[in-house]
Order: structure tokens, then C-alpha cells, then sequence
């Protein structure tokens, strides 16, 4: 099946710093690709949808000079975490879709556990 | 606007059946999707109803009744690896996808 990765998979970062995560689809081609982010025991809050060659489209409340979004080729995106605070510990978690044979399935990367210090 | 409901938990035994049922309330739906999150993990793609009835696949199967705004996933034979979060997901197209709370079961030996 079609694989999406993400990197790193945990990060520590001080306080005031930025994080970028890499997610990148590894056998397929997304022109679209979605972040979200976690919190423990809660289900998944869309931040993003990160469009290749375009700008990203934040959902209602992300903040889009916090959370950067590049999308420069068709299989890679990140997501910049700038100036970090502790709030910002989560898990950060990209997906692509692949659409095929009348299904609509979402691939999602492993997620990178982010701790602010 | 949107609304899913899925009950928040569900407990059961090895060996047995379990249905986690879905309603949803969407503005525009092409169809329903379940994923599974283990703990510490990230979601992964189960099943996805485009058209009303039975989809199966080995030991999951998934339902879907458009007129009733309604799904369910069937889980048979529990293992204890089964053990997990169960989201539906409803497709209202622009491939963007929006999570509920979620099920959390928990198979016991």
C-alpha cells in the first residue's frame, strides 16, 4: 500500500525555538497533503491542508505565522513550528490521500512526537 | 456544519463480535471511512463506504445506509490486538477528511 513518512519521529526543542517536520509520500504523488495534531486521548484536529505550489489553507483557529506550511514538489511537505512554546507539545501527524477504484483512502505518516521544553 | 457521534467506548472479549456504530451529519457526503489508532501511533486506513451496504474485508466489515446518515464498523473474531481507537470519518470531498472522538475498545482475554 501506499507509504507516507514523516521526520523526525520525536523532537525536544528549547522554548522560543522552531521545529520543521518533514512528511513525505514515498510511492505515490500527493498534490495535497493535511497536518494535524493530536493531544493525548483525543481524536485529530486538522490544522492544514497543504497544497503543492499554493498556499497552505489553515483551518479556523491554526495559526498560519505559527504553524509554516511548504509544500515544494509533489511529494514532500513541512510544517515549521516557529518560536515553540510548551503548548506546542503534541503529536504532529501528516497524511496524502490516494484515490482509486471509487475509494477515497488516507495515508497517514507515523506522526513525530513533539516536546517543548 | 458537521457532527459525528460514535459511542466513546466499547469493551469486549477475545473471540467475540463487536459494532461500533456512526451517525453523522455532514454538508455534502460521498462516503464513509474507519481508521484504527493504536496508542502511540499513527491512524490507519480500514474500510471505505461509497455505496449503501456491506463492504468486507477479512475480518472487518463496514456498513453504510446513506438515508439514515448512518455506518457501523464490525469487528469479528476480537484479538487482543484489536485493542485500539476507531474513528468514521466522513468524505465531503476536497479529500479532506474530519475526525470524530473516536471509539476506544478494549478486548479482555
Amino acid at each position: 500500500g501506499a507509504v507516507v513518512s514523516q521526520h523526525p519521529s520525536r523532537v525536544i526543542c528549547k522554548s522560543g525555538t522552531s521545529v520543521k517536520i518533514e512528511c513525505r509520500s514515498l510511492d505515490f504523488q500527493a498534490t495535497t497533503m493535511f497536518w494535524y495534531r493530536q493531544f493525548p486521548k483525543q481524536s485529530l484536529m486538522l490544522m492544514a491542508t497543504s497544497n503543492e505550489g499554493s498556499k497552505a489553507t489553515y483551518e479556523q483557529g491554526v495559526e498560519k505565522d505559527k504553524f509554516l506550511i511548504n509544500h515544494a514538489s509533489l511529494t514532500l511537505s513541512t510544517l515549521t513550528v516557529t518560536s515553540a512554546h510548551p503548548e506546542d507539545s503534541s503529536f504532529y501527524i501528516c497524511s496524502a490521500f490516494l484515490r482509486g477504484g471509487g475509494s477515497y483512502e488516507q495515508y497517514f505518516g507515523p506522526g513525530t512526537r513533539l516536546t517543548v521544553t | 456544519g458537521q457532527s459525528l457521534e460514535q459511542p466513546s467506548e466499547v469493551t469486549a472479549v477475545e473471540g467475540a463480535i463487536v459494532q461500533i456504530n456512526c451517525t453523522y451529519q455532514t454538508s455534502g457526503f460521498y462516503g464513509l471511512s474507519w481508521y484504527q489508532q493504536h496508542d502511540g501511533g499513527a491512524p490507519t486506513f480500514l474500510s471505505y463506504n461509497g455505496l449503501d451496504g456491506l463492504e468486507e474485508t477479512g475480518r472487518f466489515s463496514s456498513f453504510l445506509s446513506r438515508s439514515d446518515s448512518y455506518g457501523y464498523l464490525l469487528l469479528q473474531e476480537l484479538q487482543m490486538k484489536d485493542s485500539a481507537s476507531y474513528f468514521c470519518a466522513p468524505y465531503t470531498g476536497g479529500f479532506k477528511t474530519i475526525f470524530g472522538a473516536g471509539t476506544r475498545l478494549f478486548v479482555k482475554a
